[in-house]
């Protein structure tokens, strides 16, 4: 069964550094999305991405945030100057459609920022 | 943000026995509702869902019911399985709107054999 793919499943960076998380959607999926899971919160969204813009974003997704579907195949999420409370579990996900379709989460990276 | 939640952080049931999961929603908009599973260091593993225009939907042995008059739904397992233990998300969107899901805290769901 295809399945969306995350890299790295771990990801440690000093605070006020960049980093970048990546996700492999499902091939024939047209819409992209981020959450995050803060350590004992909600899953809560971050952002949704369709024909390469930006469709939705939370007030979470600041500045600071920025995605980009680099070549076709990868959708992936920058933090420019990384902060402490920037620790979570970060999912990918992706859906064929926006109608009464489930949205396929990844197995999340999990960013630890120190 | 409490637009849905779980009320019962944690669920222990018997093996061959009925799980009954339960989520509740404010937002009188959303239209699709979706029940989540998910094990320790993996993300939410889709399980079944749900639009408005129903108010049940079966796939197995997972059965989901949705009462919009009380803006409650519930996941029903049967016969309970030790691989069901896992913690389960239940989720809301609009359809025509944000395709933003907006989930609950989860329950954590324990089959005893």
């Amino acid at each position: 069964e295809p399945e969306v793919t995350q890299t790295p499943s771990h990801q440690v960076t000093q605070m006020g550094q960049e980093v970048i998380l990546r996700c492999v959607p499902i091939s024939n999926h047209l819409y992209f999305y981020w959450y995050r899971q803060i350590l004992g919160q909600k899953v809560e969204f971050l952002v949704s991405f369709y024909n390469n813009e930006i469709s939705e974003k939370s007030e979470i997704f600041d500045d600071q945030f920025s995605v980009e579907r680099p070549d076709g195949s990868n959708f992936t999420l920058k933090i420019r100057s990384t902060k402490l409370e920037d620790s979570a579990m970060y999912f990918c996900a992706s859906s064929v459609s926006r109608s009464n379709q489930p949205q396929h989460f990844g197995d999340g990276t999990r960013l630890s920022i120190l | 943000d409490q637009q849905v939640k779980q009320n019962s952080p944690s669920l222990s049931v018997q093996e061959g026995r009925i799980s009954i999961l339960n989520c509740d929603y404010t937002n009188s908009m959303f239209d699709y509702f979706l029940w989540y599973k998910k094990y320790p260091a993996e993300g939410p593993t889709f399980l079944i869902s749900i639009s408005s225009i129903k108010d049940k939907n079966e796939d197995g042995r997972f059965t989901v019911f949705l009462n919009k008059s009380a803006k409650h739904l519930s996941l029903h397992i049967v016969p309970s399985q030790p691989g069901d233990s896992a913690v389960y998300f239940c989720a809301a969107n609009v359809i025509q709107g944000a395709q933003k899901l907006v989930f609950g805290q989860g329950t954590r769901l324990t089959i005893n054999p």
